[in-house]
């Protein structure tokens, strides 16, 4: 079935760049997305990229998809303690989205 | 902007006791969702729905049922809720066809 794996956590200094990596298993999944979740707060979309395209860039956010590898990865430049948060990588399947266990993210100042 | 809100932040209820969450997005969506998250768990799915009065089991339907009469409402049901289902309760929507699913803040359901 369907599976997304991500790493659990990440640390890194404000004003250095994050990269939270994603694996994806269905070949056939057309949308992969990035949302984000503040302690105590429901999910925001940050960014998707569809299957067709190897790169999305949407200001300090950069999204890399390796469709032959099922490899998926955000980048955050300029990592600031406001992006500390909880980041859950998705894949769309018939009518539901499949997310992976999300990746902690804690920037330190 | 889309807009999906839930009935309560925060919710204590007791053991045995019949719990309703209330879902209602203001974007005519088709697709709505109810997820639980705990812990090292990450977000699974209970039940979505693709049209009024229509659902389906997600990943982990038992102890759960669904209500859905109005387009913009999605009803997650307690029947007799247990300690077991004390969690983070999400609710999401999205247009037909599995496009981007919007969610709302969330409810902490503690079951004492």
């Amino acid at each position: 079935g369907e599976d997304v794996e991500q790493s659990l956590f990440l640390s890194v200094r404000e004003g250095d760049s994050s990269v939270i990596n994603c694996t994806y298993t269905d070949s056939s999944s057309t949308y992969l997305y990035w949302y984000k979740q503040e302690p105590g707060a429901g999910l925001q979309l940050l960014t998707y990229i569809f299957s067709n395209m190897d790169m999305k860039q949407d200001q300090r956010l950069t999204v890399l998809l390796n469709k032959k590898d099922k490899h998926l990865s955000l980048r955050i430049a300029d990592t600031q303690t406001g992006d500390s948060a909880i980041y859950f990588c998705a894949e769309r399947g018939d009518s539901t989205l499949t997310f992976g266990k999300g990746t902690m993210l804690l920037v330190s100042p | 902007d889309v807009k999906v809100t839930q009935s309560s932040r925060y919710l204590v209820k007791r053991t045995g006791e019949k719990v309703f969450l209330e879902c209602v997005q203001d974007m005519d969506h088709e697709n709505m969702f109810w997820y639980r998250q705990d812990p090292g768990l990450g977000l699974r799915l209970i039940y979505f729905s693709y049209d009024v009065k229509m659902k389906e089991k997600g990943d982990i339907p038992e102890g759960y049922s669904v209500s859905r009469e109005k387009k913009e409402r999605f009803s997650l049901i307690l029947e007799s809720a247990s300690t077991n289902q004390t969690s983070m309760y999400l609710c999401a929507s999205s247009p037909p066809a599995g496009g981007t699913q919007y969610f709302g803040p969330g409810t902490r359901l503690t079951v004492l």
